[in-house]
């Protein structure tokens, strides 16, 4: 069965204070491993699509990354508008859908 | 050049009504998608069209749930006989193709359905 974790649920952090959040997937032939932004009473805000692993992307503060097991979205020097939750999804072979996970939700404090 | 917007962004019925929620894509996106997102839930896939046409229904819940799709544009996705369970927001997404673009969803803001 295709399968996203998201962790951790929930990360404060100081404005500055740079992390990293986790993606783990199992999927047969991953066709894509998407990286979207939500806002409270908004739709998911596209960020990143990686394709294979070891492929890198960067925007702004934030960078994703991509191996065979996991994908990771490195926030530096965040600030408090990057605070959001933050949804990983990846696209089985043979399907069009998206597989989500249930998000990590980040708090950047001034 | 607008992005997919969905209709009503609220909607509040009771048990056992019927609801029609409706959704106009990208211009131009050959591909529509309907997603159900509970609260401490992720994103759930419903449906997914290309064209007119549902290839993938397999994430409808039940037959109570339908939808359809007019002209390669608007859907409208119908619970029938709504239950407490239905409360949710249901999430709209379109997609196009491209050489850039191909396998990226880009969502509307959803329409938050609530049933008493």
């Amino acid at each position: 069965e295709d399968q996203v974790t998201q962790s951790p649920e929930a990360l404060r952090l100081q404005e500055g204070e740079s992390s990293s959040l986790n993606c783990s997937y199992t999927v047969s032939g991953l066709r894509g491993l998407f990286w979207y932004r939500q806002d409270p009473g908004k739709g998911p805000e596209f960020l990143f699509t990686l394709y294979s692993a070891g492929e890198e992307k960067e925007k702004e503060r934030l960078k994703a990354t991509l191996t065979k097991k996991e994908s990771f979205l490195h926030i530096t020097a965040p600030k408090p508008e990057d605070s959001a939750t933050y949804l990983c999804a990846v696209r089985p072979g043979g399907s069009e859908k998206l597989v989500f996970g249930k998000g990590t939700k980040l708090t950047v404090n001034p | 050049g607008a992005g997919v917007s969905q209709s009503p962004s609220n909607k509040v019925t009771e048990k056992g009504k019927d609801v029609e929620l409706r959704c106009d894509p990208i211009s131009g996106h050959t591909a529509l998608y309907w997603y159900r997102q509970s609260l401490g839930q992720g994103l759930e896939f419903l449906i997914y069209f290309q064209g007119n046409s549902a290839p993938d229904k397999s994430g409808l819940p039940s037959d109570r749930f339908s939808a359809e799709r007019t002209g390669g544009s608007v859907s409208t996705l119908t619970i029938q006989r709504t239950q407490q369970e239905d409360s949710a927001v249901y999430l709209c997404a379109s997609g196009g193709k491209g050489v850039l673009r191909y396998n990226e969803q880009f969502f509307g803001p959803g329409t938050r359905l609530t049933v008493l």
